[in-house]
């Protein structure tokens, strides 16, 4: 069965720090896709990154990057230079056959000034 | 990325009573969308899969007869919770597919419902 772990409740980070955010799945697909959602309290979920089971490159969108290790099914995201405005919930995401999200439990990231 | 809405923001109704979330797309045509409820401090359980101009697709364990899903376009879709209980309280959020690389989901902000 497929299923996304995220063994971090929660994370306290200092501002300016970067942060690493683990998340590790399961699925005996060979094509699949990894996702990171923010979800603020505000409760709206932003997408942040993608990453393909084939993309040979990690993905990086601006301070966002997702240091993917498919051997050891691990999708964490790393968050650099971290803001106040970067305290949220973030949750790991996996995209099934049926273009259905699976999702982790999530971590909650509070950044300290 | 797509952008979503949906309304209204929150709602509080009384037991017995029904309500109906909207959720649109604004920019895009979405071929599918995807209703999910989120508990506090939890990550979002899948309802249905609402497929536009066929009837929704719902996950196990959910009451198609009280969550009515209704995709009549390309950028609307609704949730009917009919017949609301305090359980039903919840934070209801919907998404929408796209065809983007890696077929990511774009979120509306939620609505809270709150059923007295």
């Amino acid at each position: 069965a497929q299923k996304i772990t995220q063994t971090q409740p929660g994370m306290f980070v200092q501002e300016k720090e970067a942060v690493t955010l683990d998340c590790t799945y399961d699925t005996s697909d060979q094509s699949y896709g990894l996702f990171w959602y923010k979800q603020p309290s505000s409760g709206e979920m932003i997408f942040l990154i993608y990453q393909g089971s084939y993309d040979e490159q990690n993905a990086t969108e601006g301070r966002y990057s997702l240091n993917f290790q498919k051997a050891r099914k691990s999708a964490n995201l790393v968050i650099s230079a971290s803001q106040l405005g970067d305290s949220a919930m973030y949750f790991c995401a996996m995209m099934d056959s049926n273009y259905q999200l699976i999702w982790g439990a999530g971590t909650k990231l509070i950044i300290k000034p | 990325g797509a952008v979503v809405s949906q309304h209204p923001s929150w709602v509080i109704c009384k037991s017995g009573t029904s309500v109906k979330i909207e959720c649109r797309s604004l920019d895009f045509q979405a071929t599918t969308m995807f209703w999910y409820r989120q508990f506090p401090k939890q990550s979002l359980m899948l309802m249905a899969t609402s497929n536009e101009g066929s009837k929704a697709t719902y996950e196990q364990g959910v009451e198609k007869d009280k969550f009515l899903i209704n995709h009549a376009s390309l950028t609307l879709s609704t949730l009917t919770v009919t017949s609301a209980h305090p359980e039903d309280s919840s934070f209801y959020i919907c998404s929408v597919g796209t065809s983007g690389i890696g077929y990511e989901q774009y979120f509306g902000p939620g609505t809270r419902l709150t059923v007295t």
